[in-house]
């Protein structure tokens, strides 16, 4: 298993729905995760951090699961804005190193 | 306050040709990193450098050199370009690493012909 996988995208949804990504992990010690949201041909900025059985912020949930070394993020409601790639965050072994997830491409629209 | 600053924001290279890529935080964060971000490839860590005066290796180091200048600066080198670091180069800083939100620069588009 890679160390970070994510859902290949792209979603592409209408305005309104609700949406589900995934992200498996393969290190089980990990203890802290993060979401990431990018826009096209711009910076990742922290989303969510999920440090325990998940976390909600509005409407974005982010959920651990340790027995199945999987983080989802949920998103209700979905706007035009919410258009972008959201990258899943583990910390790698040795405990300075992150890694990232590929990205899901999310495409909301009217 | 301008949070982290990356220069240059674009940069065409012929093969061979060396240059160095500029990071500077102002929100005295220990750590910094230097990520490329390839398409369908996430971004993956070149070097990193927990605090003032360390720097490791990340997951994808060959080809660059860094420099930690002083706890605000955190430079990329590439000796000898290749077309192979086309990408974009992204520098981040956090207050320690790993366990908090790591802050980005705008990154710089480079091209290796």
């Amino acid at each position: 298993r890679k160390e970070v996988e994510q859902d290949p995208g792209p979603f592409n949804v209408p305005e309104g729905a609700t949406v589900a990504f995934n992200c498996t992990y393969s290190n089980s010690a990990s203890q802290s995760f993060f979401w990431y949201r990018q826009d096209c041909r711009k910076e990742p900025k922290l989303l969510m951090s999920v440090y325990s059985s998940g976390n909600e912020d509005g409407r974005f949930t982010a959920q651990l699961n340790r027995a199945s070394q999987y983080i989802s993020l949920l998103i209700r409601d979905s706007k035009l804005s919410d258009s972008a790639t959201y990258l899943c965050v583990v910390p790698g072994t040795g405990g300075f190193k992150t890694i990232f997830g590929a990205g899901t491409r999310l495409f909301v629209k009217a | 306050n301008a949070g982290v600053t990356q220069t240059p924001k674009f940069q065409v290279l012929k093969t061979g040709q060396s240059m160095t890529l500029q990071c500077a935080q102002d929100m005295n964060h220990n750590s910094m990193y230097w990520y490329r971000q390839d398409p369908g490839m996430g971004l993956r860590l070149i070097y990193y450098s927990a605090s003032e005066g360390t720097t490791d290796k990340g997951e994808v180091p060959n080809g660059y050199n860094v420099s930690r200048l002083n706890k605000r600066e955190f430079s990329l080198r590439l000796e000898s370009a290749a077309p192979s670091q086309t990408s974009v180069y992204f520098c981040a800083s956090s207050e320690v690493p790993a366990y908090n939100e790591q802050f980005f620069g705008p990154g710089t588009r480079l091209t290796v012909l």
